[in-house]
């Protein structure tokens, strides 16, 4: 079965510096699709970007970028230049199919000024 | 374009009742996931219909279940409540065709069992 997990439960950074969460997955599969989202208090879940297993190139969108590793099934997610409203729960998710997200236990990001 | 509406938003019942929740999807959409978060299990997932059929059903017990109609708006259902099933129920919305579908969340149902 496949899992997800992230390892930090919590994460801290201060405005304008750059944070790395962590995220490892284990999968028989080829072919997948990994994503990050962000679930502010009270608010709803967004998506952050996504990876799609067969590109080896790092997805980037804006502030935000992966370090995909296929052969370590390692995705972590760098934040650029942080800001206070970068502050949530970030979720590793992982899907076969695009239909069923599965997990990680999620990440608490505080962003101190 | 509106996103992705739940219904209602809070919910109180005690054990042993029975809940219905609401998720309406983005206009177009013809997948409908329901997920279920708690601070113990974390985010789970519950099951999957596309176009009025269950595709995808998750580890849980019977008394979960859910439906979809033709216009995608698509229910749940617990029956018997226990006290562990207080949780976030999120709903999430996407296309459906099995090229990348991003799927959309809803705010979530918090149902409270006491």
């Amino acid at each position: 079965a496949q899992t997800v997990t992230q390892s930090q439960p919590e994460m801290s950074v201060q405005e304008a510096e750059t944070v790395t969460l962590s995220c490892t997955y284990d999968t028989s599969e080829s072919d997948y699709y990994l994503f990050w989202y962000k679930q502010p208090p009270s608010r709803q879940m967004i998506l952050v970007i996504r990876q799609e297993a067969y590109k080896q190139q790092n997805a980037t969108e804006n502030r935000f970028s992966v370090n995909f590793q296929k052969a370590a099934k390692s995705f972590s997610l760098k934040i650029s230049d942080s800001q206070l409203g970068d502050a949530a729960m970030y979720f590793c998710a992982y899907t076969r199919n695009t239909d069923k997200l599965i997990f990680g236990t999620g990440t608490r990001l505080q962003v101190f000024p | 374009k509106a996103g992705v509406t739940q219904t209602p938003r809070y919910l109180i019942k005690t054990r042993g009742q029975q809940v219905t929740l609401s998720c309406s999807p983005i206009s177009g959409h013809r997948s409908v996931s329901w997920y279920q978060q708690t601070p113990g299990q974390g985010l789970q997932f519950l099951f999957e219909y596309f176009s009025e059929t269950q595709r995808n059903k998750g580890n849980f017990p019977g008394r979960f279940s859910g439906r979809q109609f033709s216009n995608s708006r698509s229910e749940m259902n617990v029956s018997t409540l226990e006290l562990g099933d207080s949780a976030l129920y999120l709903c999430a919305s996407s296309r459906g065709t099995r090229a990348y579908n991003e799927q959309f969340f809803g705010p979530g149902t918090r149902l409270t069992v006491l």
